[in-house]
């Protein structure tokens, strides 16, 4: 079965650069949850959407923004990077916001 | 405030049963899942309870009290490959139903 598709699966940038993770939901599913991972820590909900529309904002700072696309795809764009920004950034979709979330592989960045 | 409590690690045996225990104060609940997580990998969905009792899938299962705000997942006939973290998830009820995580419990499978 397809499942969550993100790009890139490693990221290595230097400190105030920018960047860019896509996630690919799951066929017909169209919700997208993003969430950032630290080491040793919990996923922490950074910002959902659904149909297109953000729904819902977590503990996401301002230099990070995010959409959800025509496709349903979404990208999360970070600007100004830090150090504490390096973690595993997973993307989740949902069939709906009712439904389980189930998650693609992450994009592990690196902030140099 | 939102508190999700797991026990950080536990060891079992090869074969044996462990039960990984949840406790969670949250302001809206919208149902419990359970995650399985290896290291540097994704969380894969395990169970889900959203009503009062036990559900069980194969080797695993899970229950639920909403009046004590306390879940357990119930892992039988451990295999090595059990080893990893298990993450206790709340749904939150909101808008998005967005999932607040436990800080996961490390689960080691010895022979």
């Amino acid at each position: 079965a397809a499942g969550v598709i993100q790009s890139p699966r490693h990221l290595i940038k230097e400190k105030r650069e920018t960047a860019t993770l896509k996630c690919y939901p799951i066929p017909r599913h169209d919700t997208v949850y993003w969430y950032q991972q630290g080491p040793g820590q919990d996923p922490q909900f950074l910002i959902s959407f659904y149909e297109k529309m953000q729904s819902d904002k977590g503990s996401i700072p301002d230099r990070f923004s995010a959409q959800q696309f025509s496709d349903y795809h979404s990208e999360l764009n970070m600007s100004s990077l830090e150090l504490g920004d390096s973690a595993l950034y997973f993307c989740a979709s949902s069939l709906d916001v009712a439904d389980t979330q189930y998650f693609g592989p992450g994009t592990r960045l690196t902030v140099l | 405030g939102q508190n999700i409590d797991q026990p950080t690690e536990m060891t079992a045996t090869e074969g044996a049963i462990v039960q990984i225990n949840c406790t969670y104060q949250t302001s809206g609940f919208n149902g419990l899942f359970w995650y399985q997580q290896h290291a540097g990998e994704a969380p894969t969905f395990l169970s889900y309870n959203v009503l009062d009792g036990l559900e069980e899938k194969g080797r695993f299962s899970s229950f639920l009290s909403r009046s004590k705000g306390y879940s357990y997942l119930l892992l039988k006939e451990l295999q090595m490959k059990d080893s990893a973290s298990y993450l206790c998830a709340v749904r939150d009820g909101g808008a998005t139903n967005k999932l607040i995580f436990g800080t996961g419990t490390l689960l080691a499978v010895q022979p």
